[in-house]
């Protein structure tokens, strides 16, 4: 089964508005990090947050972080037509060898 | 530089036939992951490389494939006999290390249909 699930599965908003997506995972976690994939091809970093990290910020992105209810968002301001792409979550398990586990993906269209 | 490359883009075979799946990755990168992503799903481990050991081979799906490294730098993955249910977009990873806070670098993937 999937460590990281994100939700919703499909988000279609307007040029300008947020999104906002969400990951939950099950087990303890060093890190996670969000990912992003256009047109079913490689997918690219987006941003890293720790364990002992509640927020971070990069440009119009937001990455908040609760480890009490096992769960991260990702929120994008002021969106753009450009932002069209799949977000994935990867969660870097406590312990054990680091293989990074991702979920199914946010699928985001904003539309112009 | 020079981000991971993966070749070939796209590769129709048919069922029953041998496939490779080759990747370049970010040189200096002791790191590498190889992924499998259905239509509309996430992406599903295969296997790691840390140098040319595979400390894990638990994601393979089967003994029909196989992956090896060489000389710390390109990648091969292999799938024999080939089935329908292998058609998939194969993307390939790496990162300076295989630590817990470094970030993947992917490659562009080979969308592989088995007819």
């Amino acid at each position: 089964s999937q460590q990281g699930e994100e939700d919703p599965q499909a988000l279609s908003i307007q040029e300008g508005e947020n999104a906002t997506m969400n990951c939950s995972y099950k087990t303890s976690i060093n890190n996670l990090q969000w990912y992003r994939q256009n047109s079913g091809r490689g997918l690219v970093h987006l941003i890293l947050i720790r364990s002992n990290e509640r927020e971070k910020h990069s440009g119009r992105l937001r990455v908040t972080l609760d480890t009490s209810k096992k769960s991260s968002s990702l929120l994008i301001t002021a969106s753009r037509a450009a932002d069209t792409a799949s977000y994935f979550c990867a969660t870097a398990v406590s312990g054990g060898s680091y293989i990074p586990t991702f979920g199914r993906g946010t699928s985001l269209i904003v539309h112009p | 530089g020079a981000g991971v490359s993966q070749s070939p883009s796209n590769k129709v075979t048919e069922k029953g036939k041998d496939v490779e799946l080759r990747c370049d990755p970010i040189s200096g990168h002791t790191a590498l992951y190889w992924y499998r992503q259905s239509l509309g799903q996430g992406l599903e481990f295969l296997i790691y490389f840390q140098g040319n050991s595979a400390p894990d081979k638990s994601g393979l799906p089967s003994d029909r494939f196989s992956a090896e490294r060489t000389g710390g730098s390109v990648s091969t993955l292999t799938i024999q006999r080939t089935q329908q249910e292998d058609s998939a977009v194969y993307l390939c990873a790496s990162s300076i290390t295989s630590g817990r806070t470094e970030t993947q670098y992917f490659g562009p993937g080979t969308r592989l249909l088995v007819l």
